[in-house]
């Protein structure tokens, strides 16, 4: 079993709808959780992090964690075409300062 | 502000050859990771330093590859001898420590004929 699974897509949504992107992770040590977005060619980049059950909200961002079910996932509301993106999932297992990434998901936002 | 400056941003060598990839992370940052990505398999931490110290090298494939972080603003990972499966994009990350979120380089994008 991957310590960070993501459903590779790809994941295609009409603009404006909300993209639900899902990851799943096999340490229950895990501390903290981040979503980075990469386009193609470029270096990921931080969207979101999150070191509690709940939501965390960043405009149309929300970030969701499930300790117990250990899960994360991503909302994006209001789905823009450049949101197109792969998006990674990143866990902090333990105390160690490393992430695991999972191999993302890749969203296309049509017009 | 500067974000995390890696260099070249492209290399192409012939296998055998030494490649030295640089970083520079953000300042006051204290931690410094390295990455590999591939689309086999994905990104893929190589070895992070805290403090200018490897604190985690088991990714490091095999003895070819080496890293280093003489002072709080450089680090090095270093190929030798190169293989064409060394090919890839290398990313280096800085971080506060802890469970601080990273922050990436541009990579650099190695090519190994």
């Amino acid at each position: 079993q991957k310590e960070v699974e993501q459903n590779s897509g790809p994941l295609s949504v009409p603009e404006g709808a909300i993209a639900s992107l899902n990851c799943t992770y096999s340490d229950r040590g895990s501390q903290s959780f981040f979503w980075y977005r990469q386009y193609s060619g470029k270096s990921p980049e931080l969207i979101m992090f999150i070191y509690s059950n709940g939501d965390k909200e960043d405009g149309r961002f929300t970030a969701q964690l499930n300790k117990a079910s250990q899960y994360v996932s991503l909302l994006i509301r209001d789905s823009q075409p450049s949101d197109s993106a792969t998006y990674l999932c990143a866990v902090n297992p333990g105390n160690t300062g490393k992430l695991i990434f999972g191999q993302g998901t890749t969203l296309q936002v049509k017009p | 502000d500067a974000g995390v400056i890696q260099s070249p941003r492209h290399e192409v060598t012939e296998m055998g050859q030494e490649v030295t990839l640089r970083c520079k992370p953000i300042s006051g940052h204290n931690s410094l990771f390295w990455y590999r990505q591939t689309m086999m398999r994905g990104l893929e931490l190589l070895i992070y330093f805290n403090n200018n110290v490897p604190i985690d090298d088991s990714g490091m494939p095999e003895d070819r590859f080496s890293a280093k972080m003489p002072n709080a603003s450089f680090s090095t990972l270093k190929i030798q001898p190169s293989e064409p499966r060394d090919s890839a994009v290398y990313f280096c990350a800085s971080n506060l420590g802890g469970h601080q979120p990273q922050h990436f380089g541009d990579g650099t994008r190695l090519s190994i004929l």
